[in-house]
């Protein structure tokens, strides 16, 4: 069973103040998506990584994807408090299934 | 496009009662599967479908039975609710599973079993 631990569990911030999230595993992943779910509401798509050492900007977002494809991590600059959510990594090894971590809950204040 | 969408979005159910959550897409995706949400425990995939006609378990399928007939629907029956399947329940769906396949996901259904 591939696992995905992501940290830290809760982020609490202040607006202006960066970030950065961590995804990672054990196991290889073919791709790795993250997500951003905002209460009451299903998860929505920010970005797919695909390649090992790829890096994917989002306007203040930036991910990468580690070199052997076992690990993500997701930086926001200058965080506003429209960026507050859960912040969900999603693996795929290939089988058809993906393989959601635990979730980062970030909470930017005004 | 109205997406994926789910009824009910709210449900209470004794225990022991049966029920279908309903899941339906217009985005004529083959693959579509079921989560449950709990607090802490992230997405855990119940079941899905890579087309009509065509299930299969996932992690968490005890308890939970699924049919694909169409493309569009996708229902999920719990058949005799217990407690421990109190939780939110969402739908996604996508064109394939290949890397680049983006899944939607429904806004939810929140069900409490008594």
């Amino acid at each position: 069973t591939q696992l995905l631990e992501q940290s830290p569990q809760f982020l609490s911030i202040q607006e202006g103040e960066n970030l950065t999230v961590y995804c990672n595993s054990s196991s290889v992943f073919s791709s790795l998506q993250w997500y951003r779910q905002e209460p009451g509401e299903g998860p929505v798509l920010l970005v797919t990584v695909v390649t090992g050492g790829e890096v994917k900007k989002l306007k203040r977002l930036t991910f990468q994807f580690g070199d052997a494809r076992k690990d993500s991590s997701l930086h926001i600059t200058a965080a506003q408090p429209g960026d507050t959510g859960l912040y969900l990594c999603a693996g795929e090894a290939g089988s058809e299934k993906l393989v959601f971590g635990k979730g980062t809950k970030l909470t930017v204040n005004p | 496009n109205a997406g994926v969408t789910q009824t009910p979005k709210f449900q209470v159910l004794k225990t022991g009662q049966s029920m279908t959550l309903q899941c339906a897409q217009d985005m004529n995706h083959e693959y579509m599967s079921w989560y449950r949400q709990d607090p802490g425990m992230g997405l855990r995939l119940i079941h899905y479908s890579v087309g009509a006609g065509i299930t299969d378990q996932g992690e968490v399928p005890n308890g939970y039975n699924v049919s694909r007939s169409t493309t569009e629907d996708f229902p999920l029956r719990l058949l005799s609710a217990a407690p421990s399947q109190t939780s939110v329940y969402f739908c996604a769906s996508s064109y394939g599973r290949g890397p680049g396949d983006e899944q939607f996901f429904g806004p939810g259904t929140r069900l409490t079993v008594l």
